[in-house]
């Protein structure tokens, strides 16, 4: 079952401009992470925020963690052609679920040149 | 190589057979996932092996679904007797640990087709 909920499903930008993803979740985390997908195969990793962090960068993403709304957001900046994909939020509850992470259903971004 | 292998990329079998699916996890990462993907459910836990540890299986659809893990190396998915509802990219993941877990390294997918 899916861990939350992730909104927009969908996100149709230009090119320069800032998208932002957001992401909700339902139970304690030990972290979250951001995983980015192209054409519907592997998954590619960009950023870990752990829950007693509230901010994060890396790069053009920004990334916030509100744990008493027990949710997350993704920002990427001067969005660029090649940021086209899917962008999934992941959870990590730790203790004895360590490592299995529980996705959610994920934001498919387009960036038009 | 240097990252997290899976084969085959694709397979396309008939209802009831038996299928097996492998990953090749990055040298040196003692932690092994594998997840599905399908329209209807998103991302899904399978399974999950920690070095030498008993794996957790709770995330196993059903007795039909196995895994395996041999040398603490390379893993393989097994489907017995496959359902339609079978049909799935089933994604392969590995980390240096689980007890350091930071981010996963997946694999490109098997994408499994059911007829």
């Amino acid at each position: 079952s899916q861990q939350g909920e992730e909104d927009p499903q969908a996100l149709s930008i230009q090119e320069g401009e800032n998208a932002t993803m957001n992401c909700s979740y339902k139970t304690s985390i030990n972290n979250l992470q951001w995983y980015r997908q192209n054409s519907g195969r592997g998954l590619v990793h960009l950023i870990l925020i752990r829950s007693n962090e509230r901010e994060k960068h890396s790069g053009r993403l920004r990334v916030t963690l509100d744990t008493s709304k027990k949710s997350s957001s993704l920002l990427i900046t001067a969005s660029r052609a090649a940021d086209t994909a899917s962008y999934f939020c992941a959870t990590d509850a730790g203790g004895t679920s360590y490592g299995k992470l529980t996705f959610g259903q994920g934001t498919i971004l387009t960036v038009h040149p | 190589g240097a990252g997290v292998s899976q084969s085959p990329s694709n397979k396309v079998t008939e209802k009831g057979k038996d299928v097996e699916l492998r990953c090749d996890p990055i040298s040196g990462h003692t932690a092994l996932y594998w997840y599905r993907q399908s329209l209807g459910q998103g991302l899904e836990f399978l399974i999950y092996f920690q070095g030498n540890s008993a794996p957790d299986k709770s995330g196993l659809p059903s007795d039909r679904f196995s895994a395996e893990r041999t040398g603490g190396s390379v893993s393989t998915l097994t489907i017995q007797r496959t359902q339609q509802e079978d049909s799935a990219v089933y994604l392969c993941a590995s980390s240096f640990s689980q007890g350091l877990a930071g981010h996963q390294f997946f694999g490109p997918g098997t994408r499994l087709t059911v007829l």
